[in-house]
């Protein structure tokens, strides 16, 4: 049973655009959200998180809105770049233990 | 650079044997977690540990086993190993010294080790 799914396996977004990451959750004691971003042959970086106290949390270019009814979090980035292509994991917890990440979503930002 | 070391980056083994990866945390990082992650899926939980203390266990087999050191460092140790054992192993580490453990706490990432069971 996946707690956090991330439905679209890739994304192709135009550079300057804006990519949107959407992720979904099931578990409903999951309070803290976050967001890493992954290049191949590296580890996962983090990238933003949100509380579930909050609906949004915003840093440069990043946006994480968290959607507590539906257990819908989405990631945006605007404008997006080609440094950006990447993929992101959603990534959820419960009071900072038990990480639980999604399945990924394979962000391509074209020229 | 996230200041997670992780050794070996590759190993090769065959079926049956075992093997030590090893992760060094972050410079005061108390929590250390490890991670599967096999072609094309997403990470897999397998255990957490907090000050040489284990704190959660997600998806670990049973001949798998980890345990965290005095000096913070962890070892993962994987036994019988079986062909579907070959991928990355990850970990992460969080939590500084001197701030309260738990809530809201970002896991930076070790550079993974590829195990490939032949």
């Amino acid at each position: 049973d996946q707690q956090v799914k991330q439905n679209s396996p890739s994304l192709s977004v135009q550079e300057g655009r804006i990519s949107i990451l959407n992720c979904d959750y099931t578990n409903s004691m999951f309070d803290y959200f976050l967001w890493y971003k992954k290049y191949p042959a590296e580890g996962p970086t983090f990238l933003i998180s949100i509380s579930s106290i909050k609906d949004k949390n915003e840093d440069g270019r990043f946006t994480v809105f968290l959607n507590k009814s539906a257990k819908h979090l989405s990631l945006h980035i605007v404008p997006s770049q080609p440094g950006d292509s990447a993929v992101y994991f959603c990534a959820a917890s419960t009071y900072g233990q038990n990480f639980v990440f999604g399945p990924g979503t394979r962000l391509s930002v074209l020229p | 650079d996230s200041g997670v070391t992780q050794t070996p980056k590759h190993l090769i083994t065959a079926t049956g044997q075992r093997v030590t990866l090893r992760c060094s945390p972050r410079s005061g990082d108390l929590s250390v977690y490890w991670y599967q992650q096999s072609l094309d899926q997403g990470l897999q939980f397998l255990i957490q540990y907090y000050n040489g203390e284990e704190r959660a266990k997600g998806n670990i087999l049973e001949r798998f086993s980890a345990q965290q050191f005095p000096d913070l460092h962890s070892e993962l140790n994987l036994s019988s190993l079986e062909l579907g054992d070959s991928a990355l192993y990850f970990c992460a580490s969080s939590v500084r010294e001197g701030v309260l453990s738990g809530h809201n706490n970002e896991q930076f990432f070790g550079p993974g080790t590829r195990l490939t069971v032949l």
